[in-house]
């Protein structure tokens, strides 16, 4: 079972306003994915890190998103201000090495509803 | 970019039948990616069912196999005699060299 945290389960913002969302990955994992799921089950890859490196990240990333892994602290994704399409759920995960063959350990994920 | 279209859901077998849920990839990334099969189980997180790496190979879990078809890109999930407690959504994925890419669930109920 992995063991991945998240927090929060559920977040609720008005449109305009940030949401931080907060994962600890697996104890020895350097590696952390962040994922974004629609209503529509669909998966959205949005970055990953190693370390405190940022690996890959998509263009929506690099607008209203910002994220970070800082050492010895928990992984954090924000959204610096929320629109009604941003919900969805946010799914962490945490991998042993870079390289899409290694098992990503997925957390529970933070769902978040823009009103 | 890469995409994965599997089997429309909902599913819905009884139990002890057979089941295949399809799954074809499309790897514009990389020559052969890596194959997965996620499920998620009512109230439970996204887990790894099983992953191939190697094209030709197959890949079995909990009476589940998926065998990874570079020809036909596909990889299909099966199982023989499926249970109540196989009911869940499944999720097929490809990996490049980080990043996975899912297809967008089945939802599969087995009647008792």
């Amino acid at each position: 079972n992995s063991k991945v945290i998240q927090t929060p389960r559920y977040l609720v913002k008005g449109q305009g306003q940030k949401a931080k969302m907060r994962c600890i990955p697996e104890k020895g994992h350097p590696v952390v994915f962040w994922y974004q799921q629609n209503k529509n089950n669909e998966f959205k890859f949005l970055i990953n890190f190693q370390n405190q490196e940022v690996l890959q990240q998509i263009d929506m990333t690099e607008k209203r998103f910002s994220a970070e892994c800082p050492s010895n602290s928990p992984c954090s994704l924000e959204i610096q201000s929320s629109e009604a399409g941003d919900s969805a759920l946010y799914l962490c995960a945490s991998s042993l090495r870079t390289g899409g063959f290694y098992e990503q350990y997925f957390g529970p994920g933070t769902r978040l509803t823009v009103l | 970019g890469d995409s994965v279209t599997q089997t429309e859901g909902p599913v819905t077998v009884s139990e002890s039948e057979s089941l295949i849920i399809n799954c074809t990839y499309s790897a514009t990334s990389i020559a052969y990616p890596n194959l997965f099969w996620y499920v998620r189980y009512p109230g439970e997180g996204l887990q790894l069912l099983l992953k191939v790496i190697t094209a030709g190979q197959k890949g079995s879990s909990r009476g589940f196999e998926a065998t990874y078809n570079k020809e036909t890109t596909s990889f299909h999930l099966q199982k023989a005699s499926v249970q109540e407690s196989d009911s869940a959504v499944y999720y097929c994925a490809l990996g490049d060299t980080g990043k996975l890419t899912f297809g967008d669930g089945t939802v599969l109920t087995v009647k008792p």
